[in-house]
């Protein structure tokens, strides 16, 4: 168990549809990153966010938002669903102490776009 | 970003020491070098870490020759359970980077 949180672990909709997807990084971890998996696929960075705000941006989406609150959670917002977007959602957090950067991995939230 | 190359793919037999080398020609000064493990439907998990020379923890080794253009992660005596894709990342350390997963080297230990 790393530590971090996603739900829901898994998610089913339709097209066009908007989905959110949560997590709750470890305790004491400020950076927040989001991460999708496609069938078969390397993990695609798509965003990350310090302590509440953007950080870095890969390939995201202009379908895709995110954000992170107070709390430190962080909600993945998917709108305009395609087929494509199926995957599973990764996010991880970190606190990047001295000169070791690790990432906690979640468990993954699936999402099956029909 | 530095770019990383991997094999796609390795078969090892159970109990005999496994090394996976990735190329990262273009790494800069500040970038470390990471491995991750990742189980199939599962988050990633970080093995190890360096910066240059040999690094050694309870379940891995990498070395870095000095030019830091390469790196070579060692996993001694495998086990079936290593069977994974193994990521090698470069990445400036701290808080504030864009940490680029390849497709990584997805190894199958055979019995």
């Amino acid at each position: 168990d790393s530590g971090v949180t996603q739900t829901p672990k898994h998610l089913i909709t339709a097209t066009g549809q908007r989905v959110t997807l949560r997590c709750s990084p470890r305790s004491g971890d400020l950076s927040v990153y989001w991460y999708q998996q496609s069938l078969d696929q390397g993990l695609q960075f798509l965003i990350q966010y310090y302590n509440g705000e953007e950080r870095a941006k890969g390939n995201i989406l202009e379908r895709f938002s995110a954000q992170q609150f107070p709390d430190l959670h962080s909600e993945l917002n998917l709108s305009s669903l395609e087929l494509g977007d199926s995957a599973l959602y990764f996010c991880a957090s970190s606190v990047a102490v001295g000169g070791v950067h690790e990432q906690f991995f979640g468990p993954g939230t699936r999402l099956t776009v029909l | 970003l530095a770019k990383t190359t991997q094999p796609i793919s390795m078969d090892s037999y159970e109990g005999q020491e496994v090394n996976i080398t990735c190329s990262h020609n273009n790494i800069a000064t500040n970038d470390y070098i990471t491995w991750y493990q990742q189980f199939p439907s599962q988050g990633p998990r970080f093995i190890i870490q360096g910066y240059k020379t040999k690094v050694t923890n309870e379940v891995a080794s990498l070395f870095i020759p000095a030019d830091r253009k390469s790196s070579t992660l060692s996993l001694p005596r495998v086990s079936l359970s290593d069977t994974a894709v193994y990521y090698c990342l470069v990445a400036v350390s701290g808080g504030y980077q864009k940490v680029t997963f390849g497709t990584g080297t997805k190894l199958q230990v055979i019995p």
